[in-house]
Protein backbone atom coordinates (compact mmCIF):
# COMPACT_ATOMS: atom_id res chain seq x y z
CA UNK A 1 0.00 0.00 0.00
CA UNK A 2 1.04 3.68 -0.70
CA UNK A 3 2.06 5.56 2.48
CA UNK A 4 1.80 9.32 2.87
CA UNK A 5 2.80 10.33 5.77
CA UNK A 6 3.28 13.98 7.47
CA UNK A 7 5.04 15.26 9.94
CA UNK A 8 2.40 16.09 12.10
CA UNK A 9 -1.38 16.06 13.14
CA UNK A 10 -1.97 18.92 15.24
CA UNK A 11 0.57 21.95 15.43
CA UNK A 12 0.50 25.53 17.25
CA UNK A 13 2.72 28.16 16.17
CA UNK A 14 2.74 31.56 17.02
CA UNK A 15 2.50 34.74 14.64
CA UNK A 16 5.65 35.38 12.72
CA UNK A 17 6.63 31.94 13.39
CA UNK A 18 8.41 30.07 10.67
CA UNK A 19 7.00 26.54 9.85
CA UNK A 20 7.70 23.67 8.18
CA UNK A 21 5.12 20.59 7.22
CA UNK A 22 7.27 17.56 5.99
CA UNK A 23 5.71 14.76 3.95
CA UNK A 24 7.51 11.44 3.13
CA UNK A 25 5.86 8.95 0.58
CA UNK A 26 7.58 5.78 0.08
CA UNK A 27 5.89 4.80 -3.24
CA UNK A 28 8.76 6.34 -5.80
CA UNK A 29 5.98 8.89 -6.64
CA UNK A 30 7.03 11.84 -9.01
CA UNK A 31 4.12 13.95 -8.40
CA UNK A 32 3.63 15.60 -4.91
CA UNK A 33 0.99 18.17 -4.26
CA UNK A 34 0.57 20.54 -0.86
CA UNK A 35 -3.02 21.65 -0.63
CA UNK A 36 -4.83 23.37 1.89
CA UNK A 37 -8.23 22.42 3.21
CA UNK A 38 -10.97 25.34 5.01
CA UNK A 39 -14.82 24.44 5.49
CA UNK A 40 -16.87 25.32 2.14
CA UNK A 41 -13.67 26.01 0.13
CA UNK A 42 -12.72 22.62 -0.39
CA UNK A 43 -9.30 21.63 -1.48
CA UNK A 44 -7.17 24.55 -2.64
CA UNK A 45 -3.48 23.78 -4.45
CA UNK A 46 -0.37 26.18 -2.84
CA UNK A 47 2.12 23.91 -4.41
CA UNK A 48 3.10 20.96 -7.18
CA UNK A 49 6.43 19.23 -7.59
CA UNK A 50 6.83 17.26 -10.40
CA UNK A 51 10.28 15.82 -9.69
CA UNK A 52 13.15 16.70 -7.12
CA UNK A 53 14.04 20.76 -6.92
CA UNK A 54 11.04 21.28 -9.28
CA UNK A 55 7.87 23.14 -8.22
CA UNK A 56 5.09 24.86 -9.61
CA UNK A 57 2.67 26.99 -8.05
CA UNK A 58 -0.93 26.72 -7.41
CA UNK A 59 -4.15 28.15 -7.06
CA UNK A 60 -2.49 30.22 -3.52
CA UNK A 61 1.03 30.00 -3.56
CA UNK A 62 1.26 33.07 -1.64
CA UNK A 63 2.97 33.05 2.00
CA UNK A 64 4.28 29.50 1.46
CA UNK A 65 7.55 28.12 -0.29
CA UNK A 66 8.21 24.40 -0.87
CA UNK A 67 11.38 22.24 -1.07
CA UNK A 68 11.91 18.96 -2.74
CA UNK A 69 15.59 17.95 -2.34
CA UNK A 70 15.01 14.19 -1.95
CA UNK A 71 12.05 12.39 -4.32
CA UNK A 72 10.16 11.11 -1.58
CA UNK A 73 10.13 14.31 0.37
CA UNK A 74 8.14 17.26 -0.13
CA UNK A 75 8.12 20.45 2.23
CA UNK A 76 5.32 23.30 2.80
CA UNK A 77 7.19 26.11 4.64
CA UNK A 78 5.74 29.14 5.91
CA UNK A 79 8.11 32.16 5.69
CA UNK A 80 6.03 34.30 8.32
CA UNK A 81 2.69 32.29 10.10
CA UNK A 82 -0.22 34.38 9.95
CA UNK A 83 -3.33 33.70 11.47
CA UNK A 84 -5.19 33.39 7.78
CA UNK A 85 -2.66 30.24 7.59
CA UNK A 86 -4.98 28.81 10.67
CA UNK A 87 -5.96 25.24 8.16
CA UNK A 88 -5.41 21.88 8.05
CA UNK A 89 -2.90 21.15 5.56
CA UNK A 90 -3.19 18.07 2.93
CA UNK A 91 -0.11 16.24 0.94
CA UNK A 92 -0.37 14.44 -1.83
CA UNK A 93 1.34 11.84 -4.40
CA UNK A 94 0.87 10.38 -7.68
CA UNK A 95 2.60 8.96 -10.29
CA UNK A 96 3.53 10.69 -13.42
CA UNK A 97 1.14 10.01 -16.18
CA UNK A 98 2.82 8.22 -18.22
CA UNK A 99 3.88 7.86 -22.06
CA UNK A 100 2.03 6.07 -24.33
CA UNK A 101 -0.36 4.49 -21.91
CA UNK A 102 -3.09 6.80 -20.74
CA UNK A 103 -3.53 6.79 -17.13
CA UNK A 104 -4.38 9.37 -15.06
CA UNK A 105 -3.11 8.03 -11.65
CA UNK A 106 -5.53 9.04 -8.54
CA UNK A 107 -3.74 11.05 -5.72
CA UNK A 108 -2.87 9.33 -2.57
CA UNK A 109 -3.31 11.65 0.85
CA UNK A 110 -1.55 11.91 3.94
CA UNK A 111 -3.56 11.85 6.90
CA UNK A 112 -3.32 16.08 7.17
CA UNK A 113 -2.00 18.28 9.52
CA UNK A 114 -4.01 20.89 11.35
CA UNK A 115 -2.22 24.09 11.95
CA UNK A 116 -3.12 26.54 13.93
CA UNK A 117 -1.60 30.30 14.29
CA UNK A 118 -2.21 32.64 17.31
CA UNK B 1 -11.19 27.30 -16.01
CA UNK B 2 -12.45 24.44 -14.64
CA UNK B 3 -15.19 24.32 -11.83
CA UNK B 4 -16.61 21.76 -9.86
CA UNK B 5 -19.93 22.33 -8.08
CA UNK B 6 -21.32 20.18 -5.41
CA UNK B 7 -24.45 21.77 -4.47
CA UNK B 8 -25.33 19.69 -1.02
CA UNK B 9 -22.97 20.47 1.65
CA UNK B 10 -24.56 17.63 3.77
CA UNK B 11 -26.48 14.57 3.26
CA UNK B 12 -28.03 12.17 5.66
CA UNK B 13 -28.92 8.59 4.63
CA UNK B 14 -30.43 5.76 6.85
CA UNK B 15 -28.62 2.50 7.05
CA UNK B 16 -28.71 0.06 4.33
CA UNK B 17 -30.79 2.87 2.59
CA UNK B 18 -29.38 4.46 -0.73
CA UNK B 19 -28.04 8.10 -1.26
CA UNK B 20 -26.73 10.04 -4.35
CA UNK B 21 -24.03 12.88 -3.85
CA UNK B 22 -24.04 15.28 -6.36
CA UNK B 23 -21.62 16.85 -8.27
CA UNK B 24 -21.53 19.17 -11.28
CA UNK B 25 -18.43 20.72 -13.28
CA UNK B 26 -18.38 23.26 -16.34
CA UNK B 27 -14.99 22.37 -18.49
CA UNK B 28 -14.58 22.98 -22.39
CA UNK B 29 -12.99 20.16 -22.36
CA UNK B 30 -13.86 16.72 -24.31
CA UNK B 31 -11.31 15.06 -22.33
CA UNK B 32 -10.58 14.14 -18.74
CA UNK B 33 -11.17 12.54 -15.54
CA UNK B 34 -13.64 12.46 -12.93
CA UNK B 35 -13.18 11.14 -9.43
CA UNK B 36 -15.04 10.75 -5.80
CA UNK B 37 -12.92 10.92 -3.03
CA UNK B 38 -13.70 9.94 0.24
CA UNK B 39 -12.34 11.53 3.52
CA UNK B 40 -13.45 10.07 7.02
CA UNK B 41 -13.67 11.89 10.19
CA UNK B 42 -9.45 12.12 11.47
CA UNK B 43 -8.40 9.86 8.55
CA UNK B 44 -6.88 9.95 5.15
CA UNK B 45 -8.60 10.96 2.30
CA UNK B 46 -9.15 7.71 -0.02
CA UNK B 47 -10.26 7.59 -3.87
CA UNK B 48 -13.32 5.57 -4.02
CA UNK B 49 -14.19 5.73 -7.81
CA UNK B 50 -12.65 7.50 -11.15
CA UNK B 51 -14.44 7.74 -14.40
CA UNK B 52 -12.94 8.11 -17.41
CA UNK B 53 -14.83 10.93 -20.03
CA UNK B 54 -14.69 8.82 -23.15
CA UNK B 55 -16.14 5.85 -21.38
CA UNK B 56 -19.60 5.90 -21.88
CA UNK B 57 -20.49 3.54 -19.35
CA UNK B 58 -20.77 4.54 -15.58
CA UNK B 59 -18.05 2.86 -12.98
CA UNK B 60 -18.84 0.95 -10.69
CA UNK B 61 -16.65 -0.34 -7.27
CA UNK B 62 -18.85 -2.60 -5.74
CA UNK B 63 -21.54 -0.38 -3.78
CA UNK B 64 -20.91 2.70 -5.24
CA UNK B 65 -21.87 3.41 -8.61
CA UNK B 66 -21.70 7.10 -10.47
CA UNK B 67 -23.95 8.49 -12.83
CA UNK B 68 -22.17 10.14 -15.39
CA UNK B 69 -23.87 12.46 -17.75
CA UNK B 70 -21.37 14.30 -20.45
CA UNK B 71 -23.84 16.41 -21.77
CA UNK B 72 -24.99 17.70 -18.72
CA UNK B 73 -21.71 17.91 -16.97
CA UNK B 74 -22.91 15.74 -13.83
CA UNK B 75 -21.15 12.92 -12.35
CA UNK B 76 -23.24 11.59 -9.21
CA UNK B 77 -22.22 9.02 -6.96
CA UNK B 78 -24.41 6.34 -5.84
CA UNK B 79 -24.15 4.81 -2.52
CA UNK B 80 -25.86 1.33 -2.27
CA UNK B 81 -26.78 -0.06 1.11
CA UNK B 82 -25.14 2.79 3.19
CA UNK B 83 -23.10 1.63 5.78
CA UNK B 84 -21.97 3.25 8.58
CA UNK B 85 -18.66 3.07 8.05
CA UNK B 86 -19.74 5.22 4.69
CA UNK B 87 -19.73 8.72 6.66
CA UNK B 88 -17.39 10.64 5.57
CA UNK B 89 -16.63 13.96 3.67
CA UNK B 90 -16.95 13.38 0.32
CA UNK B 91 -14.93 15.48 -2.67
CA UNK B 92 -15.80 15.45 -6.45
CA UNK B 93 -12.74 16.40 -8.57
CA UNK B 94 -11.90 17.01 -12.17
CA UNK B 95 -8.62 16.09 -13.60
CA UNK B 96 -7.83 17.49 -17.45
CA UNK B 97 -5.85 15.21 -19.55
CA UNK B 98 -4.45 17.77 -21.57
CA UNK B 99 -0.54 17.76 -21.95
CA UNK B 100 0.97 20.18 -19.07
CA UNK B 101 -1.75 20.25 -16.89
CA UNK B 102 -1.23 18.55 -13.29
CA UNK B 103 -4.00 20.35 -11.46
CA UNK B 104 -6.75 18.57 -9.62
CA UNK B 105 -10.02 20.61 -9.21
CA UNK B 106 -11.76 19.75 -6.49
CA UNK B 107 -15.59 20.77 -5.23
CA UNK B 108 -16.04 22.18 -1.61
CA UNK B 109 -17.48 18.33 -0.68
CA UNK B 110 -20.55 16.82 0.80
CA UNK B 111 -20.74 15.75 4.42
CA UNK B 112 -22.50 12.33 4.65
CA UNK B 113 -24.38 11.21 7.92
CA UNK B 114 -25.42 7.60 8.27
CA UNK B 115 -28.34 7.18 10.95
CA UNK B 116 -28.44 4.20 12.15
Amino acid sequence: DVKVTQSSRYLVKRTGEKVFLECVQDMDHENMFWYRQDPGLGLRLIYFSYDVKMKEKGDIPEGYSVSREKKERFSLILESASTNQTSMYLCASSLVEGGFQRAIYEQYFGPGTRLTVT
Amino acid sequence: AQTVTQSQPEMSVQEAETVTLSCTYDTSESDYYLFWYKQPPSRQMILVIRQEAYKQQNATENRFSVNFQKAAKSFSLKISDSQLGDAAMYFCAYRSVASGTYKYIFGTGTRLKVLA
